[in-house]
C-alpha cells in the first residue's frame, strides 16, 4: 500500500522553465511533508519542507505548495537549471503505532533539465 | 560541519560471509536509521534506532541486525548475507523533531 505516491517516474524540462513535481498521498494523519534531491552516488540531501497547517513554502528557486483537501502536493522549480537534474523524492512524516515518527517516501521522480 | 559517514562505499562479498556497515555521526541527534535503496522500489526503512540501546524494526528488517551502544554509531550487520541484499544502503540520522534527516553517503553491496 503506496500511502506517499509520485505518479511520474520521470521529467524532462528545458533550462529556464519551469519544473513541477508532483506527490499524492491517502493518510490524512500525515502532519509534515519534505522534498530530497539524490544525485548518482550520493544520499539523499534536504530540499525543502511544509507543515500540513500550511499551504505554501517558498525557499529561492523552489516552492512547495500543499493542498490538503485533494492530498496533493507539488514542487516548483523556477527557473529550471541543468544542475536541478536528479531524483526527486517526496517523503511524509506521521506518528506510528508506537508513537514514534515516521518519514514514509515516494519511489522518486527523475528530472532531466535540458540546456 | 555536520556529517553523516559510512563505511566502507562499495563492497562485493559472498553468500553468507558476515559483514557489516559502519555508520557514525557528528551531530549528536537521536535518530539514526538504516535505508535500502532499490530500482522501483524506492526507499525502505530496514531498522531504525530512536536513542541509544533503542531500536526497532523498519519495513524490512529480515536479514539484517542493528545495534545502538552509543549515540554516534549505529552499524549495520548482516550474520549471513544472501545475493537479495544485493542493494544500495543509506544511513540516516534525525533529531527528536524528526523533520528532516541527513543521509550518508551510501554503500554499495553486492553479495555474490
Amino acid at each position: 500500500d503506496q500511502q506517499v505516491k509520485q505518479n511520474s517516474p520521470s521529467l524532462s524540462v528545458q533550462e529556464g522553465r519551469i519544473s513541477i513535481l508532483n506527490c499524492d498521498y491517502t493518510n490524512s494523519m500525515f502532519d509534515y511533508f519534505l522534498w530530497y534531491k539524490k544525485y548518482p552516488a550520493e544520499g539523499p540531501t534536504f530540499l525543502i519542507s511544509i507543515s500540513s497547517i500550511k499551504d505554501k513554502n517558498e525557499d529561492g528557486r523552489f516552492t512547495v505548495f500543499l493542498n490538503k483537501s485533494a492530498k496533493h502536493l507539488s514542487l516548483h522549480i523556477v527557473p529550471s537549471q541543468p544542475g536541478d537534474s536528479a531524483v526527486y523524492f517526496c517523503a511524509a512524516r506521521r506518528f506510528d503505532a508506537g508513537n514514534n515518527r515516521k518519514l514514509i517516501w515516494g519511489l522518486g521522480t527523475s528530472l532531466a533539465v535540458n540546456p | 560541519e555536520a556529517q553523516v559517514t559510512q563505511n566502507p562505499r562499495y563492497l562485493i562479498t559472498v553468500t553468507g560471509k558476515k559483514l557489516t556497515v559502519t555508520c557514525s555521526q557528528n551531530m549528536n541527534h537521536e535518530y539514526m536509521s538504516w535505508y535500502r535503496q532499490d530500482p522501483g522500489l524506492g526507499l525502505r526503512q530496514i531498522y531504525y534506532s530512536m536513542n541509544v540501546e533503542v531500536t526497532d524494526k523498519g519495513d524490512v528488517p529480515e536479514g539484517y541486525k542493528v545495534s545502538r551502544k552509543e549515540k554516534r554509531n549505529f552499524p549495520l550487520i548482516l550474520e549471513s548475507p544472501s545475493p537479495n541484499q544485493t542493494s544500495l544502503y543509506f544511513c540516516a540520522v534525525a533529531g527528536r523533531a524528526y523533520n528532516e534527516q541527513f543521509f550518508g553517503p551510501g554503500t554499495r553491496l553486492t553479495v555474490l
